[in-house]
């Protein structure tokens, strides 16, 4: 299987930008998804990139991905208070396949 | 379009008993995965099931099984509850490189 590592917590002032941080160990995973999940709430899919590019940019999401590092981040700009909830980073070998998930990153942003 | 719903939202079992929990998906998807996340946890794969057939199966026991059914509806179906199945239970659905989630199902063990 796959090990999915983040960082547990990670806290940031309004209208600046957050970056969250994931390794991984599997260099066979397709693709690479960000989730966010709110309390009590499912998990809401962000954004994905599939493994041959380096980066993927969607509004204020920014994903960078170091294959060779297996390091995967999500810069979100100018963070706003109904940002602040749970993201995870998983990993998926194939289409349509398993995702391993990490423990979660909680975004708390403050006003 | 209505999204991976799930029924119950809240459901409390004793020890020993029985549970299903159901999953509609995404209208398109024939494809739904079953995740156990535990409090504070990621979520775990439990199976995934494609074409009314059982495709992957993760690390859990025989007392968790599921089915699909023709419209692509799922069941997760637990035996023999034990205190640590306690946790919210979520169905996904996929089409082609993206799976979405529903808002999943909490299951207390007491």
């Amino acid at each position: 299987g796959e090990d999915v590592e983040q960082s547990l917590f990670l806290s940031v002032r309004e209208g600046d930008s957050s970056v969250i941080n994931c390794t991984y160990t599997d260099s066979s995973s397709t693709y690479l998804y960000w989730y966010k999940q709110e309390p009590g709430a499912g998990l809401q899919l962000l954004t994905y990139i599939f493994s041959n590019m380096d980066m993927k940019q969607d509004q204020r999401l920014t994903v960078l991905l170091n294959k060779k590092d297996k390091h995967l981040s999500l810069r979100i700009a100018d963070t706003q208070t109904g940002d602040s909830a749970i993201y995870f980073c998983a990993g998926g070998g194939s289409t349509l396949g398993r995702l391993y998930f990490g423990r979660g990153t909680q975004l708390t942003v403050w006003p | 379009d209505a999204g991976v719903t799930q029924s119950p939202t809240h459901l409390i079992k004793t020890r020993g008993q029985q549970v299903t929990l159901r999953c509609s998906p995404k209208s398109g998807h024939d494809t739904v995965s079953w995740y156990q996340q535990a409090l504070g946890q990621g979520p775990q794969f439990i199976f995934q099931y494609y074409e009314e057939e059982e495709r992957q199966r993760g690390n859990f026991p025989d007392r968790f099984s599921g089915h699909q059914y023709p419209n692509y509806s799922s069941e997760l179906n637990v035996n023999a509850l034990l205190l640590g199945d306690s946790a919210l239970y979520l169905c996904a659905s996929s089409l082609i490189n993206e799976q979405f989630f529903g808002p999943g199902t909490r299951l207390t063990v007491l």
